[in-house]
């Protein structure tokens, strides 16, 4: 199993530029998580999808976040316009949806906007 | 709403030898999962521990126990035998059951493992 997939792994970008983080969640999981770690306010839950569906977008800063899931094996996070305080690791997360479910993360995307 | 508070910011502990990470939760549900989560210098998240609420036996994974406190809603984590590869952050995190997936972290404690 290859794991959660993030991609990119690092991202610089300027101020004021768009930004998209991408996501694939391992094979037969049908939740999704997108969280963001900062080292003021640690890991924060910004959004989730159960199949496929947007579930909870309570933790999306403002309106320059969206996310979205296409399908089951791909999601996107993009930043637009991106501002220096949007910097941070970003973690895909995926899972079982149901009592039990555990979230498996991924490696997580290190985006610096200048 | 529930929190979740790691008091230990950072702690240290001799390789070979017992660490235990304090972890305090707040809430007013009865049902629900708790989780230590383990997080290297390469920032990957990687599942350590998980505990049922309605479970009174301890989760033990291998070197990694519990003690879950359901009345004093205390769940701490014990790292026997410690290893060098068990340097990280560690976060606990809490799931109510019925309220969809949402995990709510701790803030987290660093553990250093001496030589």
């Amino acid at each position: 199993d290859a794991g959660v997939i993030q991609s990119p792994r690092h991202e610089v970008t300027e101020m004021g530029q768009e930004v998209t983080l991408r996501c694939k969640p391992i094979s037969g999981h049908n939740s999704l998580f997108w969280y963001r770690q900062t080292m003021m306010r640690g890991l924060e839950l910004l959004i989730y999808f159960n199949n496929n569906v947007p579930i909870d977008d309570s933790g999306m800063p403002e309106d320059r976040f969206s996310a979205k899931m296409p399908n089951a094996s791909f999601s996107t996070l993009k930043i637009q316009p991106s501002e220096p305080r949007d910097s941070a690791v970003y973690f895909c997360a995926s899972g079982i949806a149901g009592a039990a479910e555990t979230q498996y993360f991924g490696p997580g995307t290190r985006l610096l906007v200048l | 709403a529930q929190t979740v508070t790691q008091s230990q910011p950072e702690m240290s502990v001799q390789e070979a030898e017992t660490v235990t990470l304090s972890c305090t939760y707040d809430t007013s549900e009865s049902d629900y999962y708790l989780f230590w989560y383990k997080q290297p210098p390469s920032r990957q998240m990687i599942l350590v521990i998980r505990q049922e609420a309605y479970k009174q036996q301890n989760a033990t994974e291998n070197r990694f126990s519990v003690n879950f406190q359901k009345a004093a809603k205390s769940f701490s984590l014990k790292i026997s035998d410690s290893q060098l590869g068990d340097a990280a952050m560690y976060f606990c995190a809490y799931r109510f059951k019925a309220a969809g997936n949402k995990l709510t972290f701790g803030g987290g404690t660093r553990v250093l493992v001496k030589p």
